[in-house]
């Protein structure tokens, strides 16, 4: 059974830059989620998918970050403009019936 | 406010020996609780679970222990080995439904010293 992927695996941007990462979720898996992990703590979810509609997105700056995912498979995060506090490891995660299983992550540098 | 939180950032313990990562929680709702692995430049992986009506859970080397009264939990890996040495995650969730959000605390970067 093939994972989560994402792209890219690494992004160093400048602040006020734009950027876009990519997910695809394990084939069946409904529920998609998106996590930031800034260096030292641990995952704090951004937004909760279920199939295409959102669930929660309480947690995402929605001045700067938007998320969709059309059909219900794949996923986009875009950060537009981008702060030097952005900087973290974005995670994705989906879920079937069973736990989370996460992707390898998008490293983004704001500079 | 964290809810949950990982009080040691890092432990090392010797191959063979036990270790023991713990884990404290402040949001009485939560009623299951997991832990997570996580490898450099790698996404953090399911390890083990236990839901609220339990107090132990075991699998293998790896047995997760539930205080409800102390909204405490720990991680006991059993022996140790240097393939373990990665960051541990403890989470935690509330409600029904499969699709739960987790609330995870910082890690603790564990190394298994050979």
């Amino acid at each position: 059974e093939a994972g989560v992927a994402q792209s890219p695996r690494y992004k160093i941007i400048e602040k006020r830059q734009s950027v876009a990462f990519w997910c695809n979720p394990i084939s069946g898996h409904a529920t998609l989620y998106w996590y930031q992990q800034i260096l030292g703590q641990g995952p704090k979810l951004l937004i909760q998918f279920q199939n295409n509609g959102v669930v929660d997105d309480s947690q995402l700056p929605k001045d700067r970050f938007s998320a969709e995912r059309l059909k219900g498979v794949d996923s986009t995060l875009k950060i537009q403009p981008a702060k030097l506090e952005d900087s973290a490891v974005y995670l994705c995660a989906s879920q079937g019936a069973g736990e989370q299983y996460f992707g390898p992550g998008t490293r983004l540098t704001v500079t | 406010d964290q809810q949950v939180k990982q009080n040691s950032p890092s432990l090392s313990v010797q191959e063979g020996r036990i270790s023991i990562l713990n884990c404290d929680y402040t949001n009485s709702m939560f009623d299951y609780f997991l832990w997570y692995k996580k490898y450099p430049a790698e996404g953090p992986t399911f390890l083990i679970s236990i839901s609220s009506i339990k107090d132990k859970n075991e699998d293998g080397r790896f047995t997760v222990f539930l205080n409800k009264s102390a909204k405490h939990l720990s991680l006991h890996i059993v022996p140790s080995q240097p393939g373990d040495s990665a960051v541990y995650f403890c989470a935690a969730s509330e409600g029904t439904g499969s699709a739960r959000q987790l609330t995870f605390g910082s890690g603790t970067q564990l190394t298994v010293l050979p």
